[in-house]
């Protein structure tokens, strides 16, 4: 009875490599996130949807690329891997503005 | 300037004392504030949220909201080793900065409680 689930949990890849990371919530959430949390434990956002359009996009390279097929889910698609993509990435997801439940998190490490 | 900002610590308390925790924040505007708990290799989870000025109490957690110094605070009472994991400070800007459902994070503080 997972609340956020992604997957993978840990993904090791060389750089210039192209990698996928899914995220579902079975909460009945609209809205959902992708944060990246750096070395240092900085968490900032990326992107979120709300029922599948796009309402929020940081100043990301346009590697990163998001996706939501249906509100339970938002996948994040990176192109062209970097060292600098090393980080844990963390889906979330809330019903319109109200708490924002995390995933356990996907840790990218780029080699 | 951060948008919010924190001690990173460490805050080392002993067991059974309170802990307090600090943050600022620079939109003025900011509505919606959190209060996350992380542990090591962990996802953060929400302890408290307050969205009016003064305090909000749940079991040992006390948050304190002052609106006019930009300024948030998390006491922990009775503090225990199990309490010990990095707590982030969020803060919502104002929907008509783009803050619509954004979360800004500080970038934590790591609690140590020892025995």
């Amino acid at each position: 009875d997972t609340a956020v689930s992604q997957t993978p949990k840990y993904l090791v890849t060389q750089m210039g490599n192209d990698k996928s990371i899914k995220c579902e919530q079975n909460l009945g959430h609209d809205t959902m996130y992708w944060y990246k949390q750096d070395s240092k434990k900085f968490l900032k956002i990326m992107f979120s949807y709300n029922n599948k359009e796009l309402i929020i996009n940081e100043t990301v390279p346009n590697r990163f690329s998001p996706k939501s097929p249906d509100k339970a889910h938002l996948n994040l698609h990176i192109n062209s891997l970097e060292l600098g993509d090393s980080a844990v990435y963390f889906c979330a997801s809330s019903y319109g503005g109200d708490t924002q439940y995390f995933g356990p998190g996907t840790r990218l490490t780029v080699l | 300037q951060k948008e919010v900002e924190q001690n990173s610590g460490p805050l080392s308390v002993p067991e059974g004392a309170i802990a307090s925790l600090n943050c600022t924040y620079s939109d003025r505007g900011s509505q919606s504030f959190f209060w996350y708990r992380q542990y090591s290799g962990k996802s953060p989870e929400l302890i408290m949220s307050i969205y009016s000025n003064g305090d909000k109490e749940d079991g040992r957690f006390t948050a304190q909201l002052n609106k006019a110094s930009q300024y948030v605070s998390l006491l922990i009472r009775d503090s225990q080793p199990s309490d010990s994991a990095t707590y982030l400070c969020a803060v919502e800007p104002p929907s008509g900065s783009g803050g619509y459902n954004k979360l800004i994070f500080g970038a934590g503080t790591r609690l140590a409680v020892h025995p």
